[in-house]
């Protein structure tokens, strides 16, 4: 059974510091992996979506890596500001039938103090 | 474009009175929308899978009878949940799937709904 795991649970920083977040998964059979950011009360917010077969995927001040073999996954966000303060989520994605069912973290709740 | 919104936003019912959520995509259609539901400070839960045109798929341990789902159309999904107690208080979210464009791996998410069954 896949589980998902996201270190830290909760990070506080400083504006403008480069900051980490972990996830990790226990089959490392995925089709993809994804991370995804929910604000206080709200939806979420897709941010970044690596396939199996890539490494790394890029969008602004975020980069995301992946190494399906070792099981982990780590969220880059550089520069940070408050606007970033929220709780980002990993999610990895494996075949169920057509349903491609997200297996999710628990997230990382990140406070971006100015 | 790929705007889902849930309504109610928050809900407030009284133990044993049943609650409608309704989701609906707002600029696509969606044959495939995930209901999830979420505790306190825990990750979310994949409820069931609903099928436009077809009976919904629960997941292990989600009593079908309890939360009802009917994929009306291609833009619209409702979660009921009948008799409702207080464990039933969570916050539930929607995602759809769009029919058609994109990479096939996109879901996009409703803002959620607060439940508090008192």
């Amino acid at each position: 059974k896949q589980e998902v795991t996201q270190i830290p649970a909760a990070l506080s920083v400083p504006e403008g510091e480069n900051l980490v977040l972990n996830c990790s998964f226990t089959d490392s059979a995925i089709y993809n992996l994804q991370w995804f950011r929910q604000d206080p009360g709200k939806g979420l917010t897709s941010l970044l979506l690596i396939q199996s077969s890539q490494r790394e995927q890029t969008s602004g001040r975020l980069n995301a890596s992946l190494d399906k073999s070792s099981g982990r996954s780590t969220l880059y966000i550089a520069a940070s500001q408050p606007g970033d303060s929220a709780t980002y989520l990993c999610a990895v994605r494996q075949w169920a039938g057509n349903n491609r069912k997200l297996i999710w973290g628990l997230g990382t709740s990140l406070a971006v103090n100015p | 474009g790929a705007v889902v919104s849930q309504h109610p936003s928050r809900v407030i019912c009284k133990s044993g009175t049943s609650v409608k959520i309704e989701c609906r995509s707002l600029d696509f259609q969606a044959t495939t929308m995930f209901w999830y539901r979420q505790f306190p400070k825990q990750s979310l839960m994949l409820m069931a899978t609903s099928n436009e045109g077809s009976k919904a798929t629960y997941e292990q341990g989600v009593e079908k009878d309890k939360f009802l789902i009917n994929h009306a159309s291609l833009t619209l999904s409702t979660l009921t949940v009948t008799s409702a107690h207080p464990e039933d208080s969570s916050f539930y979210i929607c995602s759809a799937v769009p029919l058609a464009g994109g990479s096939g791996y996109e879901q996009y998410f409703g803002p959620g709904t607060r439940l508090t069954v008192t």
